[in-house]
């Protein structure tokens, strides 16, 4: 079972931040957050990890609260090929199991 | 450099032929994952290898399922008597554990129609 809440679905319009939630309020001490995306009928792509403390790379931030119970992937300045479904995932560094959920689905407006 | 490929892109098969679905991981990735994703729904795992470990295949779903992973490189996912359920797309994925960012690089994945 997934162990993340995310959206079903969110809006943004192109060029504004988009800021996608998670609630995983039962993460373990050694359990990162993973953010993935997949783009229709693509396989899902690596987009940013955590432990604990917030991190950022050339494609978004990830912000974790310090109880580390939810955090948001922030897309600074969104655009159309940012549309896509996004997925927050909790697993340790080599885990064997990765529970994608049903994610968030993200449209992005012109 | 080279991603994760698999074949065939698209497969069609009738109920109850049995079909082989290939992964070509990144060289060097120790870790190979299995996923089925339905459509409009999430990745659902099926199966996980490590090195030279036995197989974590706690997410098959039946005993039609079966997987290899050769040399410790390619793998076959092998699904005998397909039933229309087993319509979907599998997806595979590698994992490189050496290095900061231990994540799963994923392929196109096949998509398989059973009618």
């Amino acid at each position: 079972d997934a162990k993340t809440t995310q959206p079903t679905s969110m809006d943004c319009a192109e060029g504004r931040a988009a800021n996608l939630p998670c609630n995983h309020s039962t993460i373990s001490g050694n359990e990162y957050v993973y953010w993935y995306r997949q783009i229709h009928s693509q396989g899902p792509q690596y987009i940013i990890h955590g432990l604990k403390n917030n991190e950022t790379n050339e494609m978004a931030s990830l912000i974790i609260t310090e109880d580390r119970k939810s955090s948001t992937l922030i897309l600074p300045h969104a655009t159309l090929r940012d549309t896509a479904v996004y997925y927050c995932i909790v697993s340790p560094l080599t885990g064997n199991q990765f529970y994608f959920g049903t994610g968030t689905s993200l449209t992005v407006i012109p | 450099g080279a991603g994760v490929s698999q074949s065939p892109s698209n497969k069609v098969t009738e109920k109850g032929k049995d079909v082989e679905l290939r992964c070509d991981p990144i060289s060097g990735h120790t870790a190979l994952y299995w996923y089925r994703q339905s459509l409009g729904q999430g990745l659902e795992f099926l199966i996980y290898f490590q090195g030279n470990s036995a197989p974590d295949k706690s997410g098959l779903p039946s005993d039609r399922f079966s997987a290899e992973r050769t040399g410790g490189s390619v793998s076959t996912l092998t699904i005998q008597r397909t039933q229309q359920e087993d319509s979907a797309v599998y997806l595979c994925a590698s994992r490189s554990d050496r290095g900061r960012l231990k994540t799963q690089y994923f392929g196109p994945g096949t998509r398989l129609l059973v009618l």
